[in-house]
């Protein structure tokens, strides 16, 4: 069974670079995109990046771009992410996702980490 | 930016009754490039409808996507008492992708 765990600083001051890791369990990296979820509190999801395993060019929530960096290590099986200059406004739950295909064109998350809470704040 | 506006915000119903859900866009949805989850508690989400209209493997006949451009719905014909759960719905068919806050169907 292929389980994705997030892990992370749970407090980080603002103006510094947040970087979280997802570890995916019973299965490879391969094959698949990989990315990342939030939901700030008593908000909805917001969407803030992917990338193809295999590819170095990822997509990002264009309010998120300047400050993000997503990456893939298929040597160890581990998903990425940093987001430089937090401020308040980035204090989340952080999921990593794993993002499937259907159809060619239909891109769905088809397994999530249980999530990891982030604040920012000094 | 889609903006996604999900109503109602609850909807209680009794089991066997039908529901239905509202996800509405602030344009049209590319390609009808829009997804249907639920999330029940404690649980991760899980895809329902792809495409606006599409049940993904394994999902009972019961739940029905519809809708197109900046309008859609998501139709459970006949409410059983595992379907009592949180539903999102998801577009992906411009950047940035954007959810929906949610519907919560209760008994």
């Amino acid at each position: 069974q292929v389980q994705l765990q997030e892990s992370g600083p749970g407090l980080v001051k603002p103006s510094e670079t947040l970087s979280l890791t997802c570890t995916v369990s019973g299965d490879s990296v391969g094959r698949y995109y990989w990315g990342w979820l939030r939901r700030p509190p008593g908000k909805g999801l917001e969407w803030i990046g992917h990338l193809y395993y295999s590819s170095a060019r990822p997509t990002y929530n264009p309010s998120l771009k300047s400050r993000l960096t997503i990456s893939v290590d298929r040597s160890t099986d581990q998903v990425s992410l940093r987001l430089s200059s937090v401020t308040a406004a980035d204090t989340a739950m952080y999921f990593c996702v794993r993002v499937d295909r259907l159809n060619f064109d239909h891109y769905y998350f088809d397994l999530w980490g249980a999530g990891t809470p982030v604040t920012v704040s000094s | 930016e889609v903006v996604l506006t999900q109503s109602p915000g609850t909807l209680s119903l009794s089991p066997g009754e039908p529901a239905t859900l509202s996800c509405r866009a602030s344009q049209s949805v590319s390609n009808n490039f829009l997804s249907w989850y639920q999330q029940m508690p404690g649980q991760a989400p899980r895809l329902l409808i792809f495409g606006a209209s599409n049940r993904a493997n394994g999902i009972p006949q019961r739940f029905s996507g519809s809708g197109f451009g900046a309008d859609f719905s998501l139709t459970i014909s006949r409410l059983e008492p595992e379907d009592f759960a949180v539903y999102f719905c998801h577009q992906y068919g411009s950047s940035p992708w954007t959810f929906g806050q949610g519907t919560k169907v209760e008994i």
